[in-house]
């Protein structure tokens, strides 16, 4: 099983849909979690940090499962700019925070 | 303040040349990472600095590779006798616990081998 696993999608909706992904991981000594947003030939920016206790931020919402080890990221109300791929990131500490990326959920939004 | 800069943003080298990529971290950013990516893939970890010490060098592909990271900032990565699998973009990031270990990404190097 690999450490942190994504479905590659593309996930493919229209404006205004309320999408979902999630991240499974391995390692159940993970500590911190995150999402980012990779845009085409882009650098990956963090999107949000995931907090056990789940965390909104506008029309996105993350929230952490411990017990079934996975996270997830909701996207309600779905833009065009949301178009983009989004990486999972997990960090184990092992002696150092070494963070494992996802390979990656690409979503298009369509009009 | 200044995010993570790389540089060259772009290099075309010919297979066998040695190649060097440059990364400037956020000041004060203590823990420094190199990544590679290749078109449609994800991120493939090569190596983490903490200071100028590097605890984790095992995702190097090869001893062609190799790292270095002085005074604690400035880090080059250096690809000897270029091959050209070693063709993706080349991106470097770095973090600080101060900031809940968020990893802030450079542009990063697209390297071409031809």
């Amino acid at each position: 099983r690999k450490e942190v696993e994504q479905d590659p999608g593309p996930f493919n909706v229209p404006e205004g849909a309320t999408v979902a992904f999630n991240c499974t991981y391995s390692n159940s000594a993970s500590q911190s979690f995150f999402w980012y947003r990779q845009d085409c030939r882009k650098e990956p920016k963090l999107l949000m940090s995931v907090y056990s206790s789940g965390n909104e931020d506008g029309r996105f919402t993350a929230q952490l499962n411990r017990a079934s080890q996975y996270i997830s990221l909701l996207i309600r109300d779905s833009k065009l700019s949301d178009s983009a791929t989004y990486l999972c990131v997990v960090n184990s500490k092992g002696g150092s925070y070494i963070p494992t990326f996802g390979r990656g959920t690409s979503l298009i939004v369509h009009p | 303040g200044a995010g993570v800069s790389q540089s060259p943003s772009n290099k075309v080298t010919e297979k066998g040349k040695d190649v060097e990529l440059r990364c400037d971290p956020i000041s004060g950013h203590t823990a420094l990472y190199w990544y590679r990516q290749s078109l449609g893939q994800g991120l493939e970890f090569l190596i983490y600095f903490q200071g100028n010490s590097a605890p984790d060098k095992s995702g190097l592909p090869s001893d062609r590779f190799s790292a270095e990271r002085t005074g604690g900032s400035v880090s080059t990565l250096t690809i000897q006798r270029t091959q050209q699998e070693d063709s993706a973009v080349y991106l470097c990031a770095s973090s600080s616990w101060r900031e809940g270990n968020e990893q802030f990404f450079g542009p990063g190097t697209r390297l071409t081998v031809l």
